[in-house]
C-alpha cells in the first residue's frame, strides 16, 4: 500500500511555465521531505517541512505542508530545463528513520 | 570532501546466485541507510546501520541482509536472487540517526536478475 500518492505521475511543459507537484496521504507525518533524482543518481534533498502550515523557498521552488501535517505540494514558477529529473516526496510517521516514498512526478522541461 | 561512494554500479545476475553490495558514506557519517527502488513500488526501505548496529529493518524478507563495518562502511547482501530482485539499489549516509539528519544518497547500484 502507497502511503504517499504523488500527482502528477508525469509532466512535460516548456522553458517558462509554472507548475505544481502534488503529495497526499490519509497518514499523519512528523516531517515530509523532498527530493529530486536525476537519470543515474540517486535522490538530492531540496527541503525539509516540518510544521503544519509551514512554507519554505528555494529559489524559484515553493514548498508548501499542510495544516494536518498529510499533504504537501511544490510549486515551481518559470521552469528551466534545468529542473528536469523525477521529484519525490518522502515523509516519517513517528520518531524511526523509516522514511516512506512517494512514486514521483516525472517532470521534462523543454526548451 | 567525497560523496557516498557504492560498488559495483552495475551487476548482472542469474536467479539463485547471491550479491553484496558495497557502500562507502561520507567521512564522519555514522549512519548507513539502504533502499531498493523499482518503477512500480518506488523507493522501499531496507535496513539502517549506525555504529555497527542495526537500528531500523523494512519489511523486507531474510534474504536481505546488512553489516556495518568499524570504518562505517557497509554492505548488503541479497541470497537465493529472485527475477523481482531486479532494482536500483541505493545507500544514504548521514552524520547521525535522528529523523531530520540529512541523508545524502550515492548513485546506486543497478541489479538485473536473468
Amino acid at each position: 500500500t502507497q502511503l504517499l500518492e504523488q500527482s502528477p505521475q508525469f509532466l512535460s511543459i516548456q522553458e517558462g511555465e509554472n507548475l505544481t507537484v502534488y503529495c497526499n496521504s490519509s497518514s499523519v507525518f512528523s516531517s515530509l521531505q523532498w527530493y529530486r533524482q536525476e537519470p543515474g543518481e540517486g535522490p538530492v534533498l531540496l527541503v525539509t517541512v516540518v510544521t503544519g502550515g509551514e512554507v519554505k523557498k528555494l529559489k524559484r521552488l515553493t514548498f508548501q505542508f499542510g495544516d494536518a501535517r498529510k499533504d504537501s505540494s511544490l510549486h515551481i514558477t518559470a521552469a528551466q530545463p534545468g529542473d528536469t529529473g523525477l521529484y519525490l516526496c518522502a515523509g516519517f510517521t513517528g520518531n524511526n528513520r523509516k522514511l516512506i516514498w512517494g512514486l514521483g512526478t516525472s517532470l521534462a522541461v523543454n526548451p | 570532501k567525497a560523496g557516498v561512494t557504492q560498488t559495483p554500479r552495475y551487476l548482472i545476475k542469474t536467479r539463485g546466485q547471491q550479491v553484496t553490495l558495497s557502500c562507502s558514506p561520507i567521512s564522519g557519517h555514522r549512519s548507513v541507510s539502504w533502499y531498493q527502488q523499482t518503477p512500480g513500488q518506488g523507493l522501499q526501505f531496507l535496513f539502517e546501520y549506525f555504529s555497527e548496529t542495526q537500528r531500523n529493518k523494512g519489511n523486507f524478507p531474510g534474504r536481505f541482509s546488512g553489516r556495518q563495518f568499524s570504518n562505517s562502511r557497509s554492505e548488503m547482501n541479497v541470497s537465493t536472487l529472485e527475477l523481482g530482485d531486479s532494482a536500483l539499489y541505493l545507500c544514504a549516509s548521514s552524520l547521525g540517526a535522528g529523523p531530520l539528519e540529512t541523508q545524502y544518497f550515492g548513485p546506486g547500484t543497478r541489479l538485473l536478475v536473468l
